[in-house]
């Protein structure tokens, strides 16, 4: 009954590969998230996404792409990976009512080491 | 502890003491905060929240202060215990255009000695 769920926890890969990250919700929500954590534990959100509109925080670099096949589901691509993407990444969801702000509900994580 | 700085702020107390972690925040529009919880190799985990139209909020062994007129929130937890070890993040959301972007804190890890 995992209401958010990342696959996989970790990958280890080269430099240059492309890679992705699959995110599931089962909480019924219509907004979801990515976030790169880095190694002194600094939050930082990627994406805000729901049905209608991609937001994007303009400095993440257009290698990484949301990629969303249906309201629970929100997945990252990430091509021509490079070291400094090693992270941790966590895929979050919420509700969303215009105007009134809701908590997001995290991820247990994806462990990215590149090489 | 504050989240200013290269190092993760920490601050450690006894078992049983009160703890106070601080959060500056840096836009006066925003207007719904969130305290979570992060232990180690998890997700950050929600605590509590609270709107601008309060100043304080209570759950159970926690409180939140927010001072809106110098851009300040605190996180109280009462009778801190070992399981409260974790970092903790604030999390400042400001309405853009209908959704809300969250901006986290630094983060403060919190430790707890027996």
């Amino acid at each position: 009954d995992t209401a958010v769920s990342q696959t996989p926890k970790y990958l280890v890969t080269q430099m240059g590969n492309d890679k992705s990250i699959k995110c599931e919700q089962n909480l019924g929500h219509d907004t979801m998230y990515w976030y790169k954590q880095d190694s002194k534990k600094f939050l930082k959100i990627m994406f805000s996404y729901n049905n209608k509109e991609l937001i994007i925080n303009e400095t993440v670099p257009n290698r990484f792409s949301p990629k969303s096949p249906d309201k629970a589901h929100l997945n990252l691509h990430i091509n021509s990976l490079e070291l400094g993407d090693s992270a941790v990444y966590f895929c979050a969801s919420s509700h969303l009512d215009r105007g009134y702000g809701y908590e997001q509900f995290f991820g247990p994580g994806t462990r990215l080491t590149v090489l | 502890g504050e989240s200013v700085g290269l190092h993760l702020p920490t601050l450690s107390v006894q078992e049983g003491d009160n703890s106070i972690i601080n959060c500056a925040y840096s836009n006066s529009a925003s207007d719904y905060f969130i305290w979570y919880k992060q232990e180690s190799g998890k997700g950050p985990q929600f605590i509590i929240d609270i709107r601008s139209n309060m100043d304080k909020r209570q759950g159970q062994r926690v409180t939140v202060l927010l001072n809106k007129t110098v851009k300040h929130l605190s996180l109280q937890i009462a009778a801190t215990q070992p399981g409260d070890s974790a970092v903790y993040f604030c999390a400042e959301n400001m309405s853009a255009g209908g959704s809300y972007i969250p901006t986290f804190g630094r983060g403060t890890s919190l430790i707890v000695h027996p």
